[in-house]
């Protein structure tokens, strides 16, 4: 069973402040996507890294997928209350035709002003 | 572009009534289509994939159905529902192992 490990899973920090998200497995994905998710709303895609060792940046948001294709990371620099919101990592196994992906348990992110 | 939509936003239902929950997208054709269930804060749990019409796969054995009769239609139904089938309803379109798109939800709360 493939399972993806997200930590931490609560963070609270001061606008402006620095952050790394991880997302951790031992099975191999095709593709990784990160989405961010508002209360009572649904989550809304980020990026998608395919690549082992590929780095996306999204202006504040950098996004990495390890070279073994395992685990990946996002980092958001000088955190802004707008950041707010629900992180969850999603990897991408089995049949590239059924498109099923595993979720992680999620990242409750809050940016105090 | 494409859109995803879900109906109703929120429903209340007592124990032992039945559900339905539609989804339908505009705007692609021949989408995979999926139903998740999200507890409060927490991630997503795949309940049905669906790869084209009247072509159903069960994730988790449960007191739910899927069916999908149409091409861009996906409903979520149960005969009787338990408490326990209360909780954020999210139905997602995709293509192949990227990126899936989600539509609003729906809460259900089950009394």
């Amino acid at each position: 069973t493939q399972l993806l490990e997200q930590s931490p899973q609560f963070l609270s920090i001061q606008e402006g402040e620095n952050l790394t998200v991880y997302c951790n497995s031992s099975s191999v994905f095709s593709s990784l996507q990160w989405y961010r998710q508002e209360p009572g709303e649904g989550p809304v895609l980020l990026v998608t890294v395919v690549t082992g060792g590929e780095v996306k940046k999204l202006k504040r948001l950098t996004f990495q997928f390890g070279d073994a294709r395992k685990d990946s990371s996002l980092h958001i620099t000088a955190a802004q209350p707008g950041d707010t919101g629900l992180y969850l990592c999603a990897g991408a196994g089995g049949s590239s035709n059924t498109g099923k992906l595993i979720f992680g348990q999620g990242t409750t992110l809050q940016v105090k002003p | 572009s494409q859109t995803i939509h879900q109906w109703p936003a929120t429903l209340v239902q007592p124990v032992g009534s039945p559900l339905s929950l539609e989804c339908t997208v505009e705007g692609t054709s021949n989408p995979n289509l999926y139903w998740y269930r999200q507890a409060a804060g927490r991630g997503l749990q795949l309940l049905f994939y669906s790869v084209g019409i009247g072509q159903i796969s069960s994730e988790v054995p449960q007191n739910l159905s899927a069916s999908r009769p149409q091409d861009r239609q996906f409903i979520l139904s149960s005969k009787k529902l338990l408490l326990s089938d209360s909780g954020f309803y999210l139905c997602a379109w995709g293509f192949g192992y990227l990126e899936q798109y989600f539509g609003p939800g729906t809460r259900l709360t089950v009394t």
